[in-house]
């Protein structure tokens, strides 16, 4: 079956420090990519999908970056931090149907 | 126009009763449609999908769609406090981009 790790569960960072949140999947091969964020009480915003290795699209223009250096690990970075980046992380994968599975997800807070 | 929408709530219902909780879509072409369940501070879980006009049952569950009135419903039979949850409807939108509701949040009373 198939199973998606995320890590760290909680990183408190101050502004201006980067950024780096991993995600893997296990038992399946090229899956379709995704990196969401849930502000607070809020429903979840697209920020990021890969297709294929290297293959990053962006859906929201921000500090944040994308990459997908092996079939099944994304990575969300930033170079600076900024107050609003502050939330709750989450990486998707999806196979052949639409369906998506996400991970238990990274809870972010910037001071 | 949200391109889904779902009432806030909260919902509120006793122990036992039937919860229902609705969802409209914008985009007419839409062709796949999603709850998911989301207990306090942690991350979603699928738990129906439903791609076709009609009902669709698992086990308490059941999730209804009706494309021509672009709204999906879902039903939980005989609620229990653990349904206690937000509830996220999630529609394919165009660009085969999955687009969320913000949610609506159900409480279960003993």
């Amino acid at each position: 079956s198939q199973t998606i790790h995320q890590w760290p569960a909680t990183l408190v960072q101050p502004v201006g420090s980067p950024l780096s949140l991993e995600c893997t999947v296990e038992g399946t091969s090229n899956p379709n990519l995704y990196w969401y964020r849930q502000a607070a009480g809020r429903g979840l915003q697209l920020l990021f999908y890969s297709i294929g290795i290297d293959q990053i699209s962006s859906e929201v223009p921000q500090n944040l970056s994308a990459s997908r250096p092996q079939d099944r690990q994304f990575i969300l970075s930033s170079k600076k931090l900024l107050l609003s980046d502050s939330g709750f992380y989450l990486c998707a994968w999806s196979g052949g149907a639409n369906e998506q599975f996400f991970g238990p997800g990274t809870r972010l807070t910037v001071l | 126009q949200k391109e889904v929408e779902q009432n806030s709530g909260p919902l509120s219902v006793p122990e036992g009763a039937i919860a229902s909780l609705n969802c409209t879509y914008s985009d007419r072409v839409s062709q796949s449609f999603f709850w998911y369940r989301q207990y306090s501070g942690k991350s979603p879980e699928l738990i129906m999908s439903i791609y076709s006009n009609g009902d669709k049952e698992d086990g308490r569950f059941t999730a209804q769609l009706n494309k021509a009135s672009q709204y999906v419903s879902l039903l939980i039979r005989d609620s229990q406090p653990s349904d206690s949850a937000t509830y996220l409807c999630a529609v394919i939108t165009s660009g085969s981009r999955l687009t969320f509701g913000e949610g609506t949040q159900l409480t279960v009373n003993p």
